[in-house]
């Protein structure tokens, strides 16, 4: 099993859509969580961290279930622009440091 | 903004031929990252740097070695290439602490034939 499990897709949505994406984490010793966009053929960037609170960052919101170990986020009012692959990243500091990526979930948008 | 480049985007090499993928950062970032991504697998860690001289293996170190000479610098060297190193490389540089974000290069597509 992955450390870290993302539903691969893809998502296809209309643009105005809302679309929400989990990721599951396996290590309870995760500290530090994060979503990346990776858009085709080009490398990851950071989308937001993610926070105990939850935090909202424009049309993005992700939130943080520690006692289900898993990650969302969510997106509203979907533009064309989205469409790329998230990422779902998850660092601990245990045993030596170590992040480990998702292997991603692909969203289309469509007009 | 931080500026991570690579040497190349765009690489073909022959089995048996040794590689060298270099990575600049300009944010003297002390921890550098060596990255593979293959369709279905996701990122995957094959060494990184803490500092100068110093690296670790990641998960999926055989067939590789590195260089961190200089802190703004990290070389990916694949002593004799094989086919099913054909990969995405991205290198990756981020601050003093784990909870920082790391900052991806433009990555290298190798083929291996």
């Amino acid at each position: 099993r992955k450390e870290v499990e993302q539903d691969p897709g893809p998502f296809n949505v209309p643009e105005g859509a809302t679309v929400a994406f989990n990721c599951t984490y396996s290590n309870s010793a995760s500290q530090s969580f994060f979503w990346y966009r990776q858009d085709c053929r080009k490398e990851p960037k950071l989308l937001m961290s993610v926070y105990s609170s939850g935090n909202e960052d424009g049309r993005f919101t992700a939130q943080l279930n520690r006692a289900s170990q898993y990650i969302s986020l969510l997106i509203r009012d979907s533009k064309l622009s989205d469409s790329a692959t998230y990422l779902c990243v998850v660092s601990r500091n245990t045993g030596g440091f170590k992040t480990i990526f998702g292997a991603g979930t692909r969203l289309f948008v469509k007009a | 903004d931080v500026k991570v480049t690579q040497s190349s985007r765009y690489l073909v090499k022959r089995t048996g031929e040794k590689v060298f993928l270099e990575c600049v950062q300009d944010m003297d970032h002390e921890n550098m990252f060596w990255y593979r991504q293959d369709p279905g697998l996701g990122l995957r860690l094959i060494y990184f740097s803490y500092d100068v001289k110093m690296k670790e293996k990641g998960d999926i170190p055989e067939g590789y070695s590195v260089s961190r000479e200089k802190k703004e610098r990290f070389s990916l060297i694949l002593e004799s290439a094989s086919t099913n190193q054909t990969s995405m490389y991205l290198c990756a540089s981020r601050g003093g602490t784990f909870q920082e974000t790391q900052y991806f290069g433009p990555g290298t597509r190798l083929l291996v034939l």
